[in-house]
């Protein structure tokens, strides 16, 4: 079955930076788009980053756009979000997931547990 | 954008009742769009994919209608489990986007 583990997720002050990760089994990780969506505490939901099997597409929200970088490493299965000038607002879970769909982008159809970034002085 | 706009916001109903879930969206997305349950302390899981696709495992009692800027997602008789946040999202254009929810709770 597919798993996705996210980890890095901690407290981190204002501007500051952190690299989360994930680490996908169960799937061909090299064929697969996938993406990391975030939920501020008692919030909805927010797509960020979005990449593609190859990585030569890649779409950022503009909330985080020039200070978060999507990466990944297809021979080791994983997902990064490089984290950076952090801000409180930043604040929430961190989801990492398998995106799927025929057509424009896509749907998110697996999710790791996530991982809690709070940012605060 | 494309803002997408669930209602209602609350939805109090009893187990084994119906309950129905609306999304509009700002401008038409065809049939891109996918409705997601979640429940306190947990990970969203994907229920309706492409407007009235079930995903893998979800129960038949969850389906989903709709195309370009108005959709349902209804639940046919609702069981004990089912009490949760759903949540929308279109995948037409970049960014993608969620509506804000909808909370179905017992009522």
């Amino acid at each position: 079955q597919v798993q996705l583990v996210e980890s890095g997720g901690g407290l981190v002050k204002p501007g500051g930076s952190l690299r989360l990760s994930c680490v996908a089994s169960g799937l061909t990780f090299s064929v697969e788009y996938m993406g990391w969506i975030r939920q501020a505490p008692g919030k909805g939901l927010e797509w960020i980053s979005y990449i593609s099997n190859s990585a030569t597409a890649i779409f950022n929200a503009d909330t985080v756009k020039g200070r978060f970088i999507v990466s990944r490493d297809n021979a080791k299965n994983s997902l990064y979000l490089q984290m950076n000038s952090l801000r409180v607002e930043d604040t929430a879970v961190y989801y990492c997931v398998r995106v799927r769909g025929l057509g424009p982008y896509g749907h998110a159809d697996h999710w790791g547990q996530g991982t809690l970034v709070t940012v605060s002085s | 954008e494309i803002v997408l706009t669930q209602s209602p916001a609350t939805l109090s109903l009893s187990p084994g009742e119906r309950a129905t879930l609306s999304c509009r969206a700002s401008q038409s997305v065809s049939s891109y769009l996918a409705w997601y349950q979640q429940k306190p302390g947990q990970a969203p899981r994907l229920l309706i994919y492409d407007a009235s696709e079930r995903a893998t495992g979800i129960p038949v009692r969850f389906s989903g209608s709709g195309s370009g800027t108005d959709f349902t997602l209804t639940i046919s008789s609702l069981e004990p489990e089912d009490f949760a946040v759903y949540y929308c999202q279109q995948r037409s254009n970049w960014p993608l986007t969620f509506g804000g929810g909808t909370h179905v709770e017992i009522k």
